[in-house]
């Protein structure tokens, strides 16, 4: 499976933006970056993904460099909720299309 | 509304005692995995399902069974549990062999095995 690289830790202060990085440098054609989040005590939440464009939702916006190898996960206005391990995770085409998580990004977001 | 249900929530249990951790998902997904989460070692998927009648080893496969009699529910069977068991453990449902779907996760089944 192709690894990814996030920083251990990022703090943000309340309404401001946060952009949380990531290396995939052995990023495949076929594989898609997702992102996605856990809240203390709860289950991973899905948070957005995308292949080579950049991808805005409701919750998030994914910018992904042209060569693929890294992408940036942006939270235009962090708020307290916000406040989690944000694991950046490449999905691929297949019979088992897991999600490999690492370590992920712990974000602490200051009032 | 989209949801996964694992049950129970919590768990103690005693060394060589059968559990079942129960898994139901209401979004009609053909693929379903566990996955269990320890400090240190991050989440990693135990078993995984295709569709019913189908499954398939994890990384982290020992100790443990499952079975997809239905395509809405995916159980986790411990035959005989033992205290390196003891774990957060989480089901996942999504649109099997496609990259680009969402995955939900349950709200997660906190084991542990004395």
């Amino acid at each position: 499976d192709a690894k990814t690289t996030q920083p251990n830790s990022m703090e943000s202060n309340e309404e401001e933006p946060v952009h949380l990085p990531c290396n995939h440098s052995t990023i495949s054609g076929t594989d898609y970056i997702h992102w996605y989040r856990q809240l203390p005590s709860q289950g991973p939440e899905y948070v957005i993904h995308g292949l080579t464009s950049n991808v805005n939702n409701r919750m998030a916006s994914l910018a992904i460099a042209e060569d693929r190898k890294s992408s940036t996960l942006i939270l235009h206005r962090a708020t307290l909720r916000d406040a989690a391990v944000y694991y950046c995770i490449l999905r691929y085409t297949g019979a088992n299309s897991k999600l490999t998580f690492g370590k992920g990004i712990t974000l602490s977001v200051r009032p | 509304e989209a949801q996964v249900t694992q049950n129970p929530r919590y768990l103690i249990t005693v060394t060589g005692k059968k559990l079942t951790v129960t898994c139901s998902q209401n979004m009609n997904h053909e693929y379903m995995s566990w996955y269990r989460q320890d400090p240190g070692l991050g989440l990693r998927q135990i078993y995984y399902s295709m569709n019913v009648e189908v499954t398939d080893k994890g990384d982290v496969p020992e100790g443990y069974k499952v079975s997809r009699k239905e395509k809405r529910n995916f159980p986790l069977i411990l035959e005989s549990p033992s205290p390196n068991q003891t774990s957060l453990y989480f089901c996942a449902s999504s649109t099997p062999g496609v990259g680009n779907t969402e995955a939900f996760f349950g709200q997660g089944t906190r084991l542990t095995v004395v």
